[in-house]
């Protein structure tokens, strides 16, 4: 399985900047997408293709990368943001990252 | 409006089984894979099977730690999916989600069914 390593939690101020990365242990070209989890509710994609936005989904969130290393960005953070974010392969099995809490300070 | 409804969890005795049903409406059910995904109490997620369409001839796949114990089918008269469980474990307390796939990501997720595994 393609494992992807993710930072556990951030903790950043509304109107910052905030970078999330996932790393995978082979390249998975740049078949890599990007899901936030609220509490209490299913995750929603935010990014598909590693730098797609999802229709309705605020232009504040983007995606770069392509084989092994991936990084989400919100600029700016705002309040409503404070969810886990996880990326996701599917070079072969799906496989997800841990997730990364992101706090808001 | 894509609709995702899966029913069917509950609380199932160690090594039993349970059948979840995953209900969709508004998109073309055939043109579409299907998925379950789980995420145990405070952990992250974990893709548990696939199913394809008829073009692909319905062909299944398997997470390696659950294979043996999950069987995923689906019933495209009633745009509908559904994953079986047996020989649960405690470790299989979950909630499981249904998610369409479309363009290689899971576009749409249910709101999840909850099983819980225990005596």
């Amino acid at each position: 399985d393609t494992v992807l390593t993710q930072s556990p939690a951030l903790a950043v101020s509304p109107g910052e900047r905030v970078t999330i990365s996932c790393r995978a242990s082979e390249s998975v070209s740049t078949l890599m997408h990007w899901y936030q989890q609220k509490p209490g509710q299913q995750p929603t994609l935010l990014i598909y293709l590693a730098s797609n936005l999802e229709s309705g989904v605020p232009a504040r969130f983007s995606g770069s990368g392509s084989g092994t290393d991936f990084t989400l960005t919100i600029d700016p953070v705002e309040a409503d943001d404070t969810a886990t974010y996880y990326c996701q392969q599917s070079w072969n099995d799906p496989t997800f990252g841990g997730g990364t809490k992101l706090e808001l300070k | 409006e894509v609709q995702i409804l899966e029913t069917g969890g509950g609380l199932v005795k160690p090594g039993g089984s349970l059948r979840l049903s995953c209900a969709t409406s508004g998109f073309n059910f055939n043109d579409y894979f299907m998925n379950w995904v789980r995420q145990a109490p405070g952990k992250g997620l974990e893709w548990v099977a696939q199913i394809r369409n008829k073009n692909y001839n319905y062909a299944t796949y398997y997470a390696e730690s659950l294979e043996g114990r999950v069987t995923i089918s689906r019933d495209d008269s009633k745009s509908s999916v559904y994953l079986q469980v047996s020989s649960l474990r405690a470790e299989d307390t979950a909630i499981y989600y249904c998610t369409r796939w479309g363009n290689y990501v899971m576009d749409a997720w249910g709101q999840g069914a909850s099983v819980t595994v225990s005596s």
